[in-house]
């Protein structure tokens, strides 16, 4: 089973601060990794989409990265701010078929 | 548009009860998923469907049933569910990894819970 891994798992941070988001996957052929936001209740909003061809993919003040032959993607967001709280889960397509693995999440509290 | 569409936002239901999930988009996807979500937990996949056929069942109880009406429409059918079935429960569609970005769209989810 392919195992997808997030560290660390609950992230707080002061307002105003750079952080990173990591991603951890077992096997690097990949046919794309995706980073997701999910609110308390809510469904889960499509951040960034990296394909298996792709090193980085930026979005106003996220920036995520991926290198297969480590398996690891980064989600870097510059000058958090409160309504950044949330739980990010990235999640990996293999060319095996239209399955995704999901990551464990990490929580993130951006402090005021 | 790049919408999924989830009906009811909540559900209530007795064990006894047969009720249905739906969920809709119009994105043109040949790929839709139904996921369950407990708290605190990754969403965890349970169907999926390509081209309107079941290519996945990820060993779900008989008591959930899903049927894809066509390119547009998903449904899970409930009967006889267990309390913990309560939960989160997510539709998503996707282009097919192979004609596509494969990038996945979620639905806000109907909140289940079984008494």
């Amino acid at each position: 089973k392919q195992e997808v891994t997030q560290i660390p798992a609950a992230l707080s941070v002061p307002e105003g601060e750079n952080l990173v988001l990591n991603c951890s996957f077992t096997d690097s052929a990949i046919y794309n990794l995706q980073w997701f936001r999910q609110d308390p209740g809510k469904g889960l909003t499509s951040l960034l989409l990296i394909q298996s061809s792709q090193r980085e993919q930026t979005s106003g003040r996220l920036n995520a990265s991926l290198d297969k032959s480590s398996g690891r993607s980064t989600l870097y967001i510059a000058a958090s701010q409160p309504g950044d709280s949330a739980t990010y889960l990235c999640a990996v397509m293999y060319y095996t078929g239209n399955q995704f693995y999901f990551g464990t999440g990490t929580s993130l509290t951006v402090i005021p | 548009d790049t919408e999924v569409t989830q009906t009811p936002k909540h559900l209530v239901m007795g064990m006894t009860n047969k009720k249905s999930l739906k969920c809709e988009q119009h994105m043109g996807h040949r790929a839709m998923y139904w996921y369950k979500q407990k708290a605190k937990k990754p969403p965890e996949l349970m169907f999926v469907y390509s081209y309107e056929k079941l290519s996945i069942n990820e060993s779900v109880p008989s008591r959930f049933s899903p049927e894809c009406p066509n390119s547009s429409l998903l449904n899970l059918h409930l009967h006889a569910l267990q309390p913990e079935d309560s939960a989160l429960y997510l539709c998503a569609s996707s282009q097919e990894a192979s004609g596509g970005t494969g990038e996945l769209f979620f639905g806000e989810g109907s909140r289940l819970t079984v008494l």
